[in-house]
């Protein structure tokens, strides 16, 4: 596709349940990244891919998040046993890599936890 | 890690005016300093950036200017507009990892 999509657009679920969020780069962009984004606040970093590996895990808040990218293209955030301070907007960016390569994002996943 | 913070938290001004938002950062190694603007329910796209080469950048009505060796850098915007009116961020990176400022929200007052 032309620009970074994600989905769900939307997810409401309750509290316990596990939960996926899928983001599909732009084609050919080896750097995604995964960013979390609570009503008004900044953007936290949560997760950095190149190609296949994740460098840096640092920023996935507890181990009840994970990711994986498949191909070098498709990535899949998980959160399991889900609570209700997960509630927030999870943000998808790829580029095209190096430092200085512009981040496009998706639309983002609202997540609602019950 | 790269510590990042954004001055002012909120900013209006009348249409018009200008405005002016500083990001400080403590990595001495960052070299590429992009802005991002987030307008109400969309996603952030870069609007202008500047390798640490150069010192001043300007795209129509936005510039930025940097300052290495005080280690902090500047988004203006000129003849302000109701369209400028969303949450800008600073991104100043070194490496891979972009760590965002915690972003400042603009009000463009007609």
């Amino acid at each position: 596709g032309a620009g970074v999509s994600q989905s769900p657009s939307n997810k409401v679920t309750e509290k316990g349940k596990d939960v996926e969020l899928r983001c599909d780069p732009i084609s050919g962009h080896t750097a995604l990244y995964w960013y979390r984004q609570s009503l008004g606040q900044g953007l936290e970093f949560l997760i950095y891919f190149q190609g296949n590996s994740a460098p840096d895990k640092s920023g996935l808040p507890s181990d009840r998040f994970s990711a994986e990218r498949t191909g070098g293209s498709v990535s899949t955030l998980t959160i399991q046993r889900t609570q209700q301070e997960d509630s927030a907007v999870y943000l998808c960016a790829s580029s095209s890599g190096g430092v200085t390569g512009e981040l496009f994002f998706g639309e983002g996943s609202r997540l609602t936890v019950l | 890690g790269e510590n990042v913070e954004q001055h002012p938290s909120t900013l209006s001004v009348q249409e018009g005016d200008s405005a002016v938002i500083k990001c400080t950062y403590s990595d001495s190694a960052s070299n590429y300093f992009p802005w991002y603007k987030q307008e109400l329910g969309k996603r952030p796209q870069l609007i202008i950036d500047i390798r640490s080469n150069v010192g001043e950048k300007k795209d129509q009505r936005i510039a930025v200017t940097l300052n290495k060796t005080a280690k902090h850098f500047s988004l203006h915007i000129t003849e302000t507009q109701p369209e400028d009116s969303a949450v800008y961020f600073c991104a100043p990176r070194g490496d891979y990892k972009l760590s965002f400022g915690a972003g400042t929200t603009v009000t463009v007052r007609a």
